[in-house]
Formats: structure tokens, sequence, C-alpha cells
């Protein structure tokens, strides 16, 4: 079984429409991510959390929100999508220390009309 | 504030040459160092890391990447190309000493093409 996890893995939705992406992890990582992906920009960080009781903004948080429900759950919500966020979204865990890798699910591509 | 510059958006071989993806970076302080391969339709995966010690890192699939503190570079190497390298590379930074560590910085990415 994959250790990082996303639901759904693609989803088209309407603007203005909330969607809410799922992410669950099993490698016991505190730390979890959110990031979308565009052509020609990397990954940029949305949001991210180090415990249960601690989030944070990433470079790109406007029109996003999280929710870390658990040390495995890390949910992020766009409560009215909108065109431009149309983008491939991932998620990802990592064992507190700056120095240890990232570990990625999958991908959510989500595509708002 | 920490960067990553990869210069090239693709990069094209032929099969059994040598391979270099290139990365420049900028921080504040002293970087930790990062490249993740992304395949077709799949998240990202983990190659190596710089995080100190010796300037040559070895990671999976036979690539390795060297650290060069005063070019600020952390190219990608691999001898010998495949044709399964094909994918999409990306260097990361975090700034060690400071707030921004917190932090991993991803470059665009170069797509990386072998030919047979």
């Amino acid at each position: 079984d994959a250790d990082v996890t996303q639901t759904p893995r693609n989803r088209i939705t309407k603007t203005g429409k909330r969607i809410m992406l799922e992410c669950s992890q099993t490698k016991g990582h505190d730390r979890m991510y959110w990031y979308r992906q565009d052509p020609g920009l990397g990954l940029r960080l949305i949001y991210y959390s180090f415990d249960v009781k601690d989030i944070n903004k990433g470079e790109i948080s406007d029109g996003y929100s999280v929710s870390r429900q658990a040390q495995a759950k890390f949910s992020l919500s766009l409560e009215s999508a909108i065109p431009n966020q149309t983008a491939l979204y991932f998620c990802a865990s990592q064992r507190e220390g700056n120095y240890n890798e990232q570990f990625f699910g999958p991908g959510t591509r989500l595509t708002v009309l | 504030a920490q960067s990553v510059a990869q210069p090239e958006d693709q990069v094209n071989v032929a099969e059994g040459n040598p391979l270099t993806v290139k990365c420049t970076y900028s921080v504040s302080g002293n970087p930790y160092l990062f490249w993740y391969v992304q395949y077709p339709n799949r998240g990202l995966q983990f190659l190596l890391k710089y995080i100190t010690g010796d300037n040559l890192v070895k990671g999976s699939y036979g690539f390795e990447a060297e650290f060069n503190k005063s070019q600020t570079s952390f190219h990608l190497k691999k001898p010998s190309a495949l044709v399964s390298d094909s994918a999409l590379y990306f260097c990361a930074v975090r700034d060690m000493t400071t707030a921004a560590g917190n932090k991993l910085t991803f470059g665009g990415g170069t797509r990386v093409l072998v030919k047979p």
C-alpha cells in the first residue's frame, strides 16, 4: 500500500464550488505539506503543518484553507473554486528535521471550469 | 529568501551517454539540497540529498550529484542514461540556518528525454 494517499485523484468542478482534497499518510510523520504544481513553476507551497496544532501558510495560501484532523490526515479546501486554481495538487509528509526528505502522494488533478 | 534555478527546461540525451541536469541555489545560510524525480502520472520520488560532508552524493537509480559551494550549484549526474530515466527532475533547497528552512523551495523542473 502507498505510504501517502490522496483522494480524489481527479476532480472536475465549477467556479464557485467548495471542494476538499484529502491526504493520509501511514509513515507516522509529524510534518505534512500541500503543494500545487503548474507547468514551468515547479511546486509551490500552499500550507504546511508540523503537528496537529501547528498550521502555517505557505507562499500561495490565498483562496485555500487546511485542516489537520489527526497526525495522519491533512485536508485542503478551496472555499470557492476559481479557474486559476486548476492545477496538480500534491500532499507530502516528512519526519521531523529539516534535513529529512519529503514523501509525496500521487497527486490530485483538479480542473475548475 | 531561498531560491532555486534550473536553467534548462529540457535536456535531450542519447541512451548510454552521460546525463547532467543543472541546479543553482541561493540561501542566506548553509543549504540542505535535494533532488526529486517525477515520472508521468506519479508523485515526486526522492533521489538524493546533500546535508554535509562529502561534496559528491550518491543516490537512487545510479544518480549522483556534486555540491559546489563556490558556484552555489548542485548538478545531478548519471554516467550512462537509460530510456527509463526520461522524467521530470526537480532540485530543491532548504536553508539550514534560518526559519526559512522550515520550507522546501523547488526549482521549476527539467524534463529529461533519453532517446534510444
